[in-house]
């Protein structure tokens, strides 16, 4: 299982771009990389899922260097609403898998 | 459509008496997870059932049992309860193994148990 390490807290200010990255040196070719959001009292939330390069949707973006040994959350324009705990996980999606997250990333969003 | 669906989102024990977490989906996923997670931490898993009729040890499963008693049904039961399992349990779904499978997960919204 690829580990992963992530930075435990953030802060930001409302409007700002937040990055969010994660490491997972040991990660296997079949891998993907996936992020999800967690609210207090809540169960997480899936964000994002990338292989490699670049992928974005509504919400958020996935940069991945080539090496894929880390990857990029980034969340534009960031709101109070943004506030949350946001883990990223790496695992194939073609074999059965534990899935397991780290600690994640408390991001704050200040005024 | 409820998605996934936990009960009891509360519950007191004490040490020693047995509980089961309830668990269901109506997604029609192959695959369903029970976590847990302590104050301030990440989930950590418990048990998986990468299908029906299939159960795997996550990396913390002393003191629990499951049982996938269907597609839709995944119970996690603990036989004489101890503090230390005092947490919130998620269970969580995924489609797995079908031809649109993108590896989300999706998330119940908890039960929190207490054992005094």
């Amino acid at each position: 299982l690829a580990k992963t390490t992530q930075p435990i807290s953030m802060d930001s200010y409302e409007g700002q771009e937040v990055n969010i990255t994660c490491s997972h040196n040991n990660i296997a070719t079949n891998d993907y990389i996936t992020w999800y959001q967690q609210f207090p009292s809540q169960g997480p939330r899936f964000i994002i899922q990338g292989y490699k390069t670049k992928v974005t949707n509504e919400v958020a973006s996935l940069f991945i260097p080539a090496d894929r040994k880390s990857s990029t959350l980034s969340l534009p324009r960031v709101s109070l609403s943004d506030t949350a705990v946001y883990y990223c996980l790496v695992g194939s999606l073609r074999s059965a898998r534990q899935l397991t997250f780290g600690s994640g990333t408390q991001l704050t969003v200040l005024p | 459509n409820a998605g996934v669906t936990q009960t009891p989102k509360f519950q007191v024990l004490k040490t020693g008496q047995s509980m089961t977490l309830q668990c269901a989906q109506d997604m029609n996923h192959n695959s369903m997870y029970w976590y847990r997670q302590d104050p301030g931490m990440g989930l950590r898993l418990i048990y998986y059932s990468a299908s029906e009729g299939t159960t795997d040890k996550g990396e913390v499963p002393n003191g629990y049992n499951v049982s996938r008693l269907n597609k839709r049904e995944f119970s996690l039961r603990l036989e004489s309860a101890a503090p230390s399992q005092t947490s919130v349990y998620f269970c969580a779904s995924e489609d797995r193994g079908q031809t649109s499978n993108t590896g989300e997960l999706f998330f119940g919204e908890g039960s929190r148990l207490t054992v005094l």
